[in-house]
């Protein structure tokens, strides 16, 4: 069964301390993987996508990056606006177009 | 630039009672999707459609119809609402990529809150 795991589930961080977010995924073999960004009472912002092991991606403070098994989501000197809900999915070989297989989350607490 | 917009963004039902919610996109994409987000869950795919006039089962479909009428609107029905469908629904698309990047980012609307009593 296709699966996706985020963790940890919460990460509390001081501002400038930097830390990474980790998606484990299980699938038949993998078409896409997906971040997103959620703020509280908004639906998910889309941040990345990565398509094969060995891609990375950047955007200010954010890097990530994706192995046959896992993807990374690195925050190097967070500030408090990075603050969010992180959301990891997947596509899979096989799988109807957009059926997308989400994670539960990563909620990111930054404190100045 | 609007993207996906969901209406309403709130609403309280009584068991029994029917409703429609309504989502819009003005980015001409292909595909439309509706999720469901519970705590604890993750986003789970109710219907999709690749196309106007056409639907399809996700994940959790029972309860639930939609329609494609037309190419930027995708309208979620709920028949005889439940309790258990208490939950924040998402309305997201996305356009047809091509080769290896086939599978495009979904752009998400900002939700709504339904609670059934």
């Amino acid at each position: 069964e296709d699966q996706v795991t985020q963790s940890p589930e919460a990460l509390r961080l001081q501002e400038g301390e930097s830390s990474s977010l980790n998606c484990s995924y299980t699938v038949s073999g993998l078409r896409g993987l997906f971040w997103y960004r959620q703020d509280p009472g908004k639906g998910p912002e889309f941040l990345f996508t990565l398509y094969s092991a060995g891609e990375e991606k950047e955007k200010e403070r954010l890097k990530a990056t994706l192995t046959k098994k896992e993807s990374f989501l690195h925050i190097t000197a967070p500030k408090p606006e990075d603050s969010a809900t992180y959301l990891c999915a997947v596509q899979a070989h096989g799988g109807s177009q957009g059926n997308l297989i989400f994670g539960k989350g990563t909620k990111l607490s930054v404190k100045p | 630039n609007a993207g996906v917009t969901q209406t309403p963004k709130f609403r309280v039902l009584k068991t029994g009672q029917s409703m429609t919610l309504l989502c819009a996109q003005d980015m001409n994409h292909e595909y439309m999707y509706w999720y469901r987000q519970d705590p604890g869950m993750g986003l789970r795919l109710i219907h999709y459609s690749v196309g106007e006039g056409t639907t399809a089962k996700g994940e959790v479909p029972d309860g639930y119809n939609v329609s494609r009428l037309k190419k930027q609107n995708f309208l979620l029905g709920l028949e005889s609402a439940a309790p258990s469908q208490t939950s924040v629904y998402f309305c997201a698309s996305s356009y047809q990529g091509s080769g290896r990047e086939i599978d495009q980012p979904q752009h998400f609307g900002d939700g709504t809150r339904l609670s059934i009593l």
